[in-house]
Order: C-alpha cells, then structure tokens, then sequence
C-alpha cells in the first residue's frame, strides 16, 4: 500500500515570498502520477499541479512548481511570489498508473500568506 | 467551465435521521467518490463508484450507503445519523481515459453537523 506523508502541518510565508511545501511518498511502483491540490477557505479542492513519474522534467504551473525527486520519493511544491489568496489546505496525492484511479492522500499543510 | 455540485453546503441533521448527500457532475465522468475531510485526519475514502448502478467500499464505509441511477449522481445516504458524522463530506469525479487520469474535480464540500 502507498503512504503519503506531508510532515509540515501549518506553514507561514510573508506575501511576495517563496515557500516550499514537502511531500513523502512510499511506493514500489514505477509509475505513477502525483498531484498538489489546493483548498482555499471557500472549500472546493482544485487541481494545482499534477506530475508523471516517468517524465524527469518538474511540472510548472505559473508560480507553482515541483521538485520531483524519484529515487528520494519526494515531491515537494514550490510557490514563488506568494500571494495572499494562496492561504490554503494543500494536499498532496498520488495515484498509481492505471489500477483503480483513487489517490493517496496526504494529511495536508495548511498554508498562511501574510501581508 | 466544469463542475461537480454539491446539494448543500451546510446541513443540521439530528441524531437517527436518514441523512442523503447528492452530488452531481456534468463532465460524463466515470468515477464518482465520496470522501469525509476531518482536521487532522485528511481525506478519507468512504466509498467510489466506476459506473452507473456500481459501488464499492472504500476505508470507511461502515455507516454509510450509496447510490448511483444515473451516471451524472452519486448520492451519499446515512442511514441513521450519529454524532460522530459530524464532518465535511467532499464529492469527487474522474475520467480514466485507458491509463491517463488528469485528477479529480471536487465538489464544494457539504458541512454536515449531527446533532
């Protein structure tokens, strides 16, 4: 079974600064996806970044990015130019490939930008 | 833009009632879930659905029951109430296209308190 571990329960950031956000992951598999999302206060969970594990290339997504690290199985998410409308639950999750399609999910950070 | 719909976004059930939580997408999604969100303890899998008239349990299914007549809803039902049901209920869709899966899209959650 694969565990996902997020080992930051709160994280603080100033406005405009840049935050790392760390995932662990135990798998034996070799292919997989993994995903950040993100959950405002307003509660709907979207989509931040979603990473293959078979591609080396870290996935972006504007100020978003990723620091895969395969063989660390750790994944942790980058965020450049906080902004005060990143405070949020982040999750990260992985997914085997194929299979049933359900993620694992981490137990998430909670996120504070400050002004 | 895409959605998944939630019915409610708070409820106040009192102990022993019939509780049902609807949820609805309009994406043809195959994969329909449930999950509870409790502080602390993240998301966790009640149960999830491939297809129409399909179900099956997920880690915390005891206490709850599902349906799906139609593949554009999945209902959460509780059959009767406790207190200890207390919690946020987020519904989830997936396309699983052969071996691509892009995430989930989540409903806006449902506040249930049992009372």
């Amino acid at each position: 079974a694969q565990t996902v571990t997020q080992s930051q329960p709160e994280m603080s950031v100033q406005e405009a600064e840049t935050v790392t956000l760390s995932c662990t992951y135990d798998t034996s598999e070799s292919n997989y996806y993994l995903f950040w999302y993100k959950q405002p206060p307003s509660r709907q969970m979207i989509l931040v970044i979603r990473q293959e594990a078979y591609k080396q290339q870290n996935a972006t997504e504007n100020r978003f990015s990723v620091n895969f690290q395969k063989a660390a199985k750790s994944f942790s998410l980058k965020i450049s130019d906080s902004q005060l409308g990143d405070t949020a639950m982040y999750f990260c999750a992985f997914m085997k490939y194929g299979g049933s399609y359900i993620p694992t999910f981490g137990r998430g950070t909670s996120l504070i930008v400050h002004p | 833009d895409v959605k998944v719909t939630q019915s409610s976004r708070y409820l106040v059930k009192r102990t022993g009632e019939k509780v049902f939580l609807e949820c609805v997408q309009d994406m043809d999604h195959e994969n329909m879930f449930w999950y509870r969100q409790d502080p602390g303890l993240g998301l966790r899998l009640i149960y999830f659905s491939y297809d129409v008239k399909m179900k099956e349990k997920g880690d915390i299914p005891e206490g709850y029951s599902v349906s799906r007549e139609k593949k554009e809803r999945f209902s959460l039902i509780l059959e009767s109430a406790s207190t200890n049901q207390t919690s946020m209920y987020l519904c989830a869709s997936s396309s699983a296209t052969g071996q691509e899966t892009y995430g989930y899209t989540f409903g806006s959650g449902t506040r249930l308190t049992v009372v």
